[in-house]
């Protein structure tokens, strides 16, 4: 079974900084997705950003970037240049590729920007 | 133009109580889904529908009957309401079963059973 674990349970950053979210994930397969969601505090689930398992590259959106690296089975969110918007909890998300469709979430990380 | 919706966004409701959740979504897609997320914010998929065919059942009681009228409808229904039942339940939807769709949520609708 697939699991996957945030070990930063609250993290704090000052505005403009920058900040990484840590996320490992268990696995066997070869071909899977993974995806950063926050949620901030009006509740509803937003996603970050993506990444497909075969790509080597690391997805970016905008001030968002992740480190993949797939031999560790890690997953980390970088946020630059960090907003008071940014306040929120943030889940690493795991998905098995090709007719498999439920997302696996970690435990999340609740993110503190302050000014 | 909100792409998945759900009511109520709030309900609070007695133990023993038959409650439904109502799930919309405009995007023309596939597949939808049910999650719950607890009290410590921790989210689990419940049921998955494909075109209105039931995918995926996560080992949840078989008080929650999800109903899919069509492929933009997804209801839960929840019979006997127990307290461990209060969570924030969301709906979502993606175009289809793969994962190279993005799964897109709905607002969220928060539990209570007292």
């Amino acid at each position: 079974a697939q699991t996957v674990t945030q070990s930063q349970p609250e993290m704090s950053v000052q505005e403009a900084e920058t900040v990484t979210l840590s996320c490992t994930y268990d696995t066997s397969e070869n071909n899977y997705y993974l995806f950063w969601y926050k949620q901030p505090p009006s509740r509803q689930m937003i996603l970050v950003i993506r990444q497909e398992a075969y790509k080597q590259q690391n997805a970016t959106e905008n001030r968002f970037s992740v480190n993949f690296q797939k031999a560790a089975k890690s997953f980390s969110l970088k946020i630059s240049d960090s907003q008071l918007g940014d306040t929120a909890m943030y889940f690493c998300a795991f998905m098995k590729g090709l007719l498999t469709d439920k997302l696996i979430f970690g435990t999340g990380t609740r993110l503190q920007v302050f000014p | 133009d909100t792409a998945v919706s759900q009511t109520p966004k709030y309900l609070v409701t007695q133990m023993g109580n038959d409650k439904s959740i109502k799930c919309e979504q405009n995007l023309g897609h596939d597949t939808m889904y049910w999650y719950k997320q607890d009290s410590k914010k921790f989210l689990k998929i419940m049921f998955s529908y494909n075109n209105k065919e039931l995918i995926i059942n996560e080992t949840v009681p078989n008080r929650f009957s999800p109903k899919s009228p069509d492929k933009a409808h997804l209801n839960l229904h929840i019979n006997s309401l127990e307290l461990g039942d209060s969570a924030v339940y969301f709906c979502a939807s993606s175009q289809d079963r793969s994962g190279t769709d993005t799964q897109y949520f709905g607002p969220g609708t928060r539990l209570t059973v007292l």
